[in-house]
């Protein structure tokens, strides 16, 4: 069975500051890919960032980057020179050999200005 | 481009009635998944349409059950409503079923008295 904890479940930063979301990952897969997703209070899930397992295909965008360790199953997402925009819910989320997703508990980041 | 569509928003229901979402996927997408999201959880994954037919399953009852049409909208249906069905219900789509470039629309929210 597939599993994704998010030990953290509250954060608060002031603007411009780092901020690492952790996220650890439990499979058998050999092959599966790890999500970072989104979601505002409109409550769509918005697309982060993806990392595949196999393979140094990815997709990243401006300030935001991750620590992927295989040895640790951990895969863990920074947002650099934090924004009140980014105040939202995240979602680490794990796929194996389908499309279909595992997701954490999620993590409330809150931005202040 | 219009992107995952999904309707009603916002639904209320008693124990014991049975309800229908409807969900339209991003144009160009074949596949559909839905999630159920309880308050302050992760999505859950319920099940995934393609070709018309259910191609996964997560751990819902039979209560929940869904429809793909042949121009991909997707209906999910649950019978006997619980009040443990009050949740956001999302729906994501993507272009065959083991890809995972999954787009969310921003749910319907059913709550249950």
């Amino acid at each position: 069975a597939q599993k994704v904890t998010q030990a953290q479940t509250e954060i608060s930063v002031v603007e411009k500051e780092d901020v690492t979301l952790d996220c650890v990952y439990e499979t058998r897969d050999t092959t599966y890919y790890l999500f970072w997703y989104k979601q505002p209070p409109s409550g769509e899930l918005v697309f982060l960032i993806r990392r595949n397992s196999f393979d140094e295909q990815n997709e990243i965008s401006g300030r935001y980057s991750w620590n992927f360790q295989k040895s640790t199953s951990s895969f863990n997402f920074t947002i650099t020179a934090s924004q009140v925009v980014d105040s939202a819910v995240y979602f680490c989320a794990l796929g194996g050999a389908n499309s279909k997703l595992t997701f954490g508990k999620g993590i409330t980041l809150s931005v202040r200005p | 481009d219009a992107g995952v569509t999904q309707s009603p928003t916002h639904l209320i229901k008693t124990r014991g009635q049975q309800v229908t979402l409807r969900c339209s996927p991003k144009s160009g997408h074949d596949t559909v998944s839905w999630y159920q999201q309880a308050l302050g959880q992760g999505p859950q994954f319920i099940f995934q349409y393609y070709e018309e037919e259910e191609r996964q399953r997560g751990n819902f009852p039979d209560r929940f059950s869904g429809h793909q049409f042949p121009n991909y909208s997707s209906e999910l249906n649950v019978n006997a409503l619980l009040l443990g069905d009050s949740a956001l219900y999302l729906c994501a789509s993507s272009y065959g079923t083991g890809r995972y470039k999954l787009f969310f629309g921003s749910g319907t929210q059913l709550s249950v008295l």
